[in-house]
C-alpha cells in the first residue's frame, strides 16, 4: 500500500528555475513534513505543516488538507539545492512517520 | 538545536556477528526512532521508543532488538548480522509540534 506518493521521482532543472515537488497522500494525518537529504549526508527537516503555507528563504511549502496534497516550491533554484526531498506523514499518537520515496533534484549551473 | 549523535558512523562486520548501534540525545525527548534507508525503499521504521523501557516494533523489526534504559540513549542491536541488514541506519527524535531531528546516520556493511 502506498499511503504517500511523491512526484516527480527525478527532476533536473537549470539554475534560477522555479521548482515544484508534489506529495499526495490517502490517509488522515496530524502533520506533514518535508525533509532534505544531500548526497551522503544526513536528513534535515525543512518544514512541518498541518495547514496553510510556510516559507523559509527560497523554500515554500503548502498543504491542502481537503485535497490531501502538499507541494514544496523552490524559487530561484541553485546547484546547492541539489538533494533528495522527502515528504513524510505524521500518523498516530506515537508520532510515527510514513515516508515518501523521495524526489531526486539536480540543479545544473 | 536538538543534540542527537549516532555511533559508530561506519561499521563493517561479518555475517553472524552481533552489532549494536547507539543513538544519544541531549534534549530529554520522549520519542526516539530507528529507521533504515535502502535504495528503492526509502526510510522504514525498525523500532521506536516512547519512554524508558517502553519500545515497540516498526514495519521492519525482524532481526533487530532495541533497548532504552536511559532517556538519552536508544540502542539498536542486530543479534546476528546478515547481508540483508547492510544499510544506512538513522536515529530520530520527535518533539511535539516541532520538526523531526535526525542523527547523521550509521553506514553498516555486513560481509
Amino acid at each position: 500500500k502506498n499511503e504517500v506518493e511523491q512526484s516527480p521521482q527525478n527532476l533536473t532543472a537549470q539554475e534560477g528555475e522555479f521548482i515544484t515537488i508534489n506529495c499526495s497522500y490517502s490517509v488522515g494525518i496530524s502533520a506533514l513534513h518535508w525533509l532534505q537529504q544531500h548526497p551522503g549526508g544526513g536528513i534535515v527537516s525543512l518544514f512541518m505543516l498541518s495547514s496553510g503555507k510556510k516559507k523559509h528563504g527560497r523554500l515554500i511549502a503548502t498543504i491542502n488538507i481537503q485535497e490531501k496534497h502538499s507541494s514544496l516550491h523552490i524559487t530561484a533554484s541553485h546547484p546547492r539545492d541539489s538533494a533528495v526531498y522527502i515528504c513524510a506523514l505524521s500518523l498516530g499518537s506515537a508520532r510515527q512517520l510514513t515516508f515518501g520515496s523521495g524526489t531526486q533534484l539536480t540543479v545544473l549551473p | 538545536d536538538a543534540g542527537i549523535t549516532q555511533s559508530p558512523r561506519h561499521k563493517v562486520t561479518e555475517t553472524g556477528t552481533p552489532v549494536t548501534l547507539r543513538c544519544h540525545q541531549t534534549e530529554n525527548h520522549r520519542y526516539m526512532y530507528w529507521y533504515r534507508q535502502d535504495p528503492g525503499h526509502g526510510l522504514r521504521l525498525i523500532h521506536y521508543s516512547y519512554g524508558v523501557k517502553d519500545t515497540d516494533k516498526g514495519e521492519v523489526s525482524d532481526g533487530y532488538s532495541v533497548s532504552r534504559s536511559k532517556t538519552e540513549d536508544f540502542l539498536l542491536t542486530l543479534e546476528s548480522a546478515t547481508s540483508s541488514q547492510t544499510s544506512v541506519y538513522f536515529c530520530a527524535i520527535s518533539v511535539y509540534n516541532s520538526p523531526l531531528h535526525f542523527g547523521n546516520g550509521t553506514r553498516l556493511t555486513v560481509t
